[in-house]
């Protein structure tokens, strides 16, 4: 039971190019997200999901696309990389909400620097 | 990782001491709260959570105290040890919906 992983663990990439974060989970959950950590300004929310087929966007939505496409797999990509987006993100995973267990689990972290 | 640590409040404590982190919430609807830790160059990890319902959960060396009236929550950490030293967070949500909303985090450093 690996819990939720993420790839890569650190990228470089120039203003302009695109890219794609993976994040995959092997604890069945529904819910999973993905978060941005600033210094300073905590966790913030990007995009998340309910389940397969369905997205939704987070506090900071903006320059970001997600789709869902299995229950484990929920990749985040990047259309056109800013020197905004330098920052670490997170993946996390949960049931859905209701369960008894609301706490999320939380990947290793992509730290992104975009020059 | 390592820039996580900036700009936060910081509580130094010495090893063996009591430490409380204290963490003011915004939404009064929210009726599930959670503490984690995060390590340098790491994801954030569980401790303890708690419902509206109750006022105070204890944990193996942690304690979780809620005041609803002032939208306060604190995390006690007894015999603090040098493992310890990381960056908490308090998070809060309503159950049943989806999003966690997450506090901006003290530092804690525990000195031997």
């Amino acid at each position: 039971n690996a819990g939720v992983t993420q790839t890569p663990k650190f990228q470089v990439l120039k203003t302009g190019q695109s890219m794609t974060l993976q994040c995959a989970q092997d604890m069945n959950h529904e819910y999973m997200s993905w978060y941005r950590q600033d210094p300073g300004m905590g966790l913030r929310l990007i995009h998340y999901s309910v389940g397969a087929g369905i997205t939704d966007q987070g506090e900071v939505p903006n320059g970001y696309n997600v789709s869902r496409s299995t229950t484990e797999d929920f990749p985040l990509r990047l259309l056109s990389a800013a020197p905004s987006q330098t920052s670490v993100y997170f993946c996390a995973s949960r049931p859905l909400p209701g369960t008894a267990n609301e706490k999320l689990f939380f990947g290793s972290g992509t730290q992104l620097s975009v020059l | 990782g390592e820039s996580v640590g900036l700009h936060l409040p910081t509580l130094s404590v010495q090893e063996g001491d009591n430490s409380i982190i204290n963490c003011a919430y915004s939404n009064s609807a929210s009726d599930y709260f959670i503490w984690y830790k995060q390590e340098s160059g790491k994801g954030p990890q569980f401790i303890i959570d708690i419902r509206s319902n109750m006022d105070k959960r204890q944990g193996q060396r942690v304690t979780v105290l809620l005041n609803k009236t002032v939208k306060h929550l604190s995390l006690q950490i007894a015999a603090t040890q040098p493992g310890d030293s990381a960056v908490y967070f308090c998070a809060e949500n309503k159950l049943g919906y989806s999003t966690l909303t997450f506090g901006k985090g003290t530092m804690l450093l525990v000195s031997p």
